[in-house]
């Protein structure tokens, strides 16, 4: 019930495609969906978040899609850069634990010159 | 100092050593988190501090015992650790109101190495 599923485990893009990282939940009672970036070294980030009353949130190069009757939400990253290559990590709250993120595990984003 | 800071950045201890990981948040957040990120797994939830009271113990071992004096710091406690419990530890904190999730803030965090 709480699980947060991620895929791809890692991704290799071209520099100025899309970058589109999955996401499925399973708790009906998640309100709140972050995406958080990581650089080696670094801690994780804040990129971008949704609450399930949008289907799309965009920032930027960054969207996030929301497909609340699936369970599921998407990042992608339109243009994709090398400066863009971190891991990523989705993330989903709400319920009666909503000060607990359930994290995915990540995925690992080359974006290649 | 700003957001979320957390010291040392690297530490290397033994396995008969006491050492103390410290955290201090600038946001004037009310819950504050410690986490282990090893490599190829997904962040774990160690533990939990909402207004200094302890909420989430993850079945951590007793190796390691988290502190919260007030709600701008938290210290996690070493002792007798093991290398597997070598990882990245990070610190975070949010703002959080009974009826709604708010974003978690992360320190950049400290590389643990038990030898």
């Amino acid at each position: 019930q709480q699980q947060v599923k991620q895929s791809p485990q890692s991704l290799i893009v071209q520099k100025g495609g899309i970058s589109i990282i999955n996401c499925a939940y399973e708790n009906t009672a998640f309100d709140y969906f972050p995406w958080y970036q990581q650089f080696p070294g670094k801690g994780p980030a804040l990129l971008i978040a949704i609450r399930p009353d949008v289907s799309e949130k965009k920032e930027g190069r960054f969207t996030i899609s929301f497909n609340k009757s699936a369970k599921q939400f998407s990042l992608h990253i339109m243009d994709s850069q090398p400066g863009d290559s971190a891991t990523y990590f989705c993330a989903a709250s709400g319920g009666g634990s909503n000060y607990k993120l359930t994290f995915g595990k990540g995925t690992l984003l080359t974006v290649n010159p | 100092e700003t957001g979320v800071t957390q010291t040392p950045r690297h530490l290397v201890m033994g396995m008969t050593n006491k050492k103390s990981l410290k955290c201090e948040q600038h946001l004037g957040h009310n819950a504050m988190y410690w986490y282990k990120q090893s490599a190829k797994k997904p962040l774990e939830l160690m533990f939990v501090y909402n207004f200094k009271e302890q909420t989430e113990n993850n079945s951590v071992p007793s190796r390691f015992s988290p502190e919260c004096p007030n709600s701008s710091h938290l210290f996690l406690h070493l002792h007798t650790l093991q290398p597997e419990d070598s990882a990245l530890y990070l610190c975070a904190s949010s703002q959080v109101a009974r009826d709604s999730s708010y974003e978690q803030y992360f320190g950049p965090g400290t590389r643990l190495t038990v030898t």
